[in-house]
């Protein structure tokens, strides 16, 4: 199985829908991170949270929400999705011990909306 | 201007050859320097990570930090064709991944 799950892997959503990206970790690590890639742009931060109690906007907040629902359990919530929203969308783990700057990532989250 | 450039490609070199990768920066802050490997429908793993100046060297992979000119190279010998992925040049200014900013990713695509 893998490190960091991503449920679902691909999502055709309609614009105005409510849609939720969940995402999974059996690392034990503390920071928890949610990203989108698009052509052209790279990976962009959206939310990261360095544990349960601790949430920080990212470079590209605006029309998303998440809740860390557990040290493990980390979800990325768009309220009425719009089609530039279209993208691959990241969860990665990290560990805030070690002096590694290491991210693990999921396989990603293929986001259509319509 | 972004804090980190990097040119996405298209890079399509014959098996065998040197692939140079390169990324520049903005911000002189920048501590840690890393190159993730992304295969298609994959998320990106890490491939090589340097501190500060200087050069890191693993198998046919080898990293180069030069501060001075905010500039940072991948060289990749004797390329395979299972090299064939997007390498996305990742910087930041402190450990654990906080606040890494990437690069756009360069598409390579090795031909047998």
């Amino acid at each position: 199985d893998a490190d960091v799950t991503q449920t679902p892997r691909n999502r055709i959503t309609k614009t105005g829908k409510r849609i939720m990206l969940e995402c999974s970790q059996t690392k034990g690590h503390d920071r928890m991170y949610w990203y989108r890639q698009d052509p052209g742009l790279g990976l962009r931060l959206i939310y990261y949270s360095f544990d349960v109690k601790d949430i920080n906007k990212g470079e590209i907040s605006d029309g998303y929400s998440v809740s860390r629902q557990a040290q493990a359990k980390f979800s990325l919530s768009l309220e009425s999705a719009i089609p530039n929203q279209t993208a691959l969308y990241f969860c990665a783990t990290s560990d805030s011990q070690g002096g590694r700057t290491e991210a693990f990532f999921g396989q990603g989250t293929r986001l259509t909306v319509v | 201007q972004k804090e980190v450039e990097q040119d996405p490609g298209p890079l399509s070199v014959p098996e065998g050859a040197i692939v140079s990768l390169n990324c520049t920066y903005s911000n002189s802050a920048f501590q840690y320097f890393m190159w993730y490997r992304q295969y298609s429908r994959k998320g990106p793993e890490l491939l090589m990570y340097t501190y500060s100046s200087g050069n890191k060297e693993d198998g046919r992979f080898t990293a180069q930090v030069d501060k001075s000119s905010k500039y940072i190279s991948l060289f990749i010998r004797d390329s395979q064709p299972s090299d064939s992925a997007t390498y996305l040049c990742a910087m930041s200014v402190s450990t654990g991944g906080f606040k890494t900013i990437f690069g756009a990713g360069t598409r390579l695509f090795v031909k047998a």
